[in-house]
C-alpha cells in the first residue's frame, strides 16, 4: 500500500540554522509528492510539490527533490527564520492525473528560537 | 476568489448528539475531500465526493459517519451520536477535477469538534 514516513519531532533550531526534515515513501506507480505546512490554529497550506522523479519543488527558500531511487523527498532550507515555526507534513497522492486522496505523514513540529 | 470555506470553525457537542460540518469548495471546484486530524497526528483521509456522488469512502468509519455533496449547496459531514473519540479537527479540501492535468487540493481552515 501507499504510506509516508517522516522524521519525528519536535525539531528545535536557532535562527539562520540549516534545516532538513527527512521523508520517505512507499507507493505503487508514480505518485506526486508534497510538503504542506500548518501554522498554529490554521489549516494546511501547500508549501511545494514534485510530480515526477528528479523534480525539485521549491518555495519560500524551502526545497525538496523527488528521489525515486531512494524513495525520499527530504525538505531543506538553508537559513530558517522564527516565522518558519510550524508543523510540516510530507504527503503523497497516488495519481498525478486523476483526482485522489492524499496520504500524509504524521507531521514534524519545527520550533525556531531567535 | 474565496478559498475553501468551512463552518462552524469550532463546534462543541455532548456525547450522543449529532454534529454537522459544512464545507463550501472553491469556486469552480467539483471535487471535495474530508480529512480528520486527531491531536498531535497527521491528517487521515475519510471520504472523497463529487457532486451527488461518493467516489471513495474507504476512510470513513462504518457507523455513525456519513457525507454528502448535493447538487446545490455545501458538502456536509454528519456524525451521529458523537463520542469523545470523535473530538478532532476535520478538514475539507477541494480540487478542480476533470479538465486539470493535476488535481491540486486546496484546504479549508478546518472545524474543531470537541465532544464533552
Amino acid at each position: 500500500g501507499n504510506s509516508v514516513t517522516q522524521m519525528e519531532g519536535p525539531v528545535t533550531l536557532s535562527e539562520e540554522a540549516f534545516l532538513t526534515i527527512n521523508c520517505t515513501y512507499t507507493a505503487t506507480g508514480y505518485p506526486s509528492l508534497f510538503w504542506y505546512v500548518q501554522y498554529p490554529g490554521e489549516g494546511l497550506q501547500l508549501l511545494l510539490k514534485a510530480t515526477k522523479a528528479d523534480d525539485k519543488g521549491s518555495n519560500k527558500g524551502f526545497e525538496a527533490t523527488y528521489r525515486k531511487e531512494t524513495t525520499s523527498f527530504h525538505l531543506e532550507k538553508g537559513s530558517v527564520q522564527v516565522s518558519d515555526s510550524a508543523v510540516y507534513f510530507c504527503a503523497l497522492s497516488p495519481s498525478y492525473s486523476s483526482a485522489s486522496k492524499i496520504i500524509f505523514g504524521s507531521g514534524t513540529r519545527l520550533s525556531i528560537r531567535p | 476568489n474565496a478559498g475553501v470555506m468551512q463552518n462552524p470553525r469550532h463546534l462543541v457537542r455532548r456525547r450522543g448528539q449529532e454534529a454537522r460540518l459544512r464545507c463550501s469548495p472553491m469556486k469552480g471546484h467539483s471535487h471535495v475531500y474530508w480529512y480528520r486530524q486527531l491531536p498531535e497526528e497527521g491528517l487521515k483521509f475519510m471520504v472523497y465526493l463529487q457532486k451527488e456522488n461518493i467516489i471513495d469512502e474507504s476512510g470513513m468509519p462504518k457507523e455513525r459517519f456519513s457525507a454528502e455533496f448535493p447538487k446545490e449547496g455545501p458538502s456536509i459531514l454528519r456524525i451521529q451520536q458523537v463520542v469523545r473519540g470523535d473530538s478532532a479537527a476535520y478538514f475539507c479540501a477541494s480540487s478542480q477535477g476533470s479538465g486539470s492535468s493535476y488535481n491540486e487540493q486546496f484546504f479549508g481552515p478546518g472545524t474543531r469538534l470537541t465532544v464533552l
